[in-house]
């Protein structure tokens, strides 16, 4: 069966730190991959998306940018923090078949002092 | 532009019963998917149910069932028998055939579940 690992859960990092979040997909092959960020629990921005190793989409100009090194892993990360990047990151992959539903980690809550 | 409504900011409904979450959605597309998804406490987002534009029957799944009016773009979610683990964000989202499967949420809908 297929799982997808999110870390690390919670993190708290200064202004103007770096950032690396990591998510893998254990059981399946060339899926397409996603990052999302939530703020004060409501809904959720699409912030890239991957449908292969190297091919990123961004959807929002922001302080972040992601990668994926791998077929099943996709890194987000930034630079520099700032304070509005605080909230509670969701990674989520799918099936690159036609339309099938997404599957999402357990999130990383970031707090940015 | 592409977006979703969720109307309802907060809903209670009592232990038992039924209740309709609503859901509406701008798109010039005809081919798409509907889902719903449930984030308890734990902020894990589970998908609750699914729906292809093309199908005209409305998907079920257990407890739960939605009111798919295409041309309306409605796409209601109604919990009958109401279980105090519902408790949770519901998130009305779609996605279209061919952008990268890139979901798009409403702002949610608080249910609370009351004994």
């Amino acid at each position: 069966s297929q799982t997808i690992h999110q870390w690390p859960a919670t993190l708290v990092q200064p202004v103007g730190s770096p950032l690396s979040l990591e998510c893998t997909v254990e059981g399946t092959s060339n899926p397409n991959l996603y990052w999302y960020r939530q703020a004060a629990g409501r809904g959720l921005q699409l912030l890239f998306y991957s449908v292969g190793i190297g091919q990123i989409s961004s959807e929002v100009p922001q302080n972040l940018s992601a990668s994926r090194p791998q077929d099943r892993q996709f890194i987000l990360s930034s630079k520099k923090l700032l304070l509005s990047d605080s909230g509670f990151y969701l990674c989520a992959w799918s099936p690159s078949t036609a339309h099938q539903p997404q599957h999402f980690g357990d999130g990383t809550r970031l707090s940015i002092l | 532009a592409q977006t979703v409504t969720q109307s309802q900011p907060e809903m209670s409904v009592q232990e038992a019963e039924t209740v309709t979450l609503s859901c509406t959605y701008d798109t010039s597309e005809n081919n798409y998917y509907l889902f719903w998804y449930k984030q308890p406490p734990s902020r894990q987002m589970i998908l609750v149910i699914r729906q292809e534009a093309y199908k005209q029957q409305n998907a079920t799944e257990n407890r739960f069932s939605v009111n798919f009016q295409k041309a309306a773009k409605s796409f209601s979610l109604k919990i009958s028998d109401s279980q105090l683990g519902d408790t949770a964000m519901y998130f009305c989202a779609f996605c279209f055939y061919n952008q990268g499967g890139k979901l798009i949420f409403g702002q949610g809908t608080e249910l609370s579940v009351k004994p």
